[in-house]
């Protein structure tokens, strides 16, 4: 069975700051790996995705995630935060495959204070 | 291009009402997914389909829960009779029918519901 853990449920960080969100999965077979964002009101958006390939994978607006499978974690980063990041961020893993679902974690909801 | 549209975005009953969604998926994508997401939680899958044909409905609650895509395009989605506990945002989401999960999943903005 697949899961995924975020470590904890609200991160607030400054204007400028790093961004760090923590994802650690569990999965019985080669795992893909996602992360989305969800602004109020509104549907998830994919941020990026490792699917095997590359272990640190570059996203949309500045973020990026490193897969590393000795620690089961695919942490989502961004070297500066900025006001527009406020929202809520979901990891979730999938195994893959032409019927694989994703399982998505509790999320993480990001504030920037300025 | 379009996105996936659902409606309503709100609606409010009380317990033991039926209701229904509706969710459009982007042209072209034959796989739709129905996510439920209640406050503080990830998204959980309802069900999947592939054109008109359920792929996995495991964690859709068949005793009050529902839904078709009869002609494989749109898809509806019903409640009844409601609980309280089935208070929630319902997400749709589709995607192009490739030969993995890696291809990505669009969501629409989902609907609203709330049980009194």
């Amino acid at each position: 069975a697949q899961s995924v853990t975020q470590l904890g449920s609200h991160v607030s960080v400054s204007e400028g700051a790093l961004v760090l969100l923590r994802c650690n999965y569990s999965s019985s077979v080669p795992p893909y790996l996602f992360w989305y964002v969800q602004y109020p009101n509104q549907g998830l958006q994919l941020l990026l995705k490792y699917t095997s390939a590359a272990t640190l994978v570059k996203g949309i607006n500045g973020f990026e995630a490193e897969f590393k499978k000795s620690e089961t974690s695919f942490h989502l980063t961004k070297p500066s935060a900025h006001m527009s990041d406020a929202a809520e961020y979901f990891c979730a893993v999938s195994r893959g495959g032409s019927q694989g679902n994703l399982i998505f974690g509790k999320g993480t909801k990001l504030s920037v204070k300025p | 291009e379009a996105g996936v549209a659902q409606s309503p975005r709100y609606k409010i009953i009380e317990k033991r009402q039926s209701v229904a969604f509706w969710c459009n998926p982007i042209s072209g994508h034959a796989t739709l997914y129905w996510y439920q997401q209640i406050l503080g939680q990830g998204p959980k899958l309802l069900i999947q389909f592939q054109n008109n044909g359920v792929v996995d409905d495991s964690q859709l609650p068949k005793d009050r829960f529902s839904a078709e895509r009869l002609k494989g395009v749109d898809s509806t989605l019903k409640i009844q009779p409601a609980k309280l506990e089935d208070s929630a945002v319902y997400l749709c989401a589709s995607r192009i029918p490739g030969r993995d999960v890696a291809y990505e999943q669009y969501f629409g903005p989902g609907t609203r519901l709330t049980v009194t």
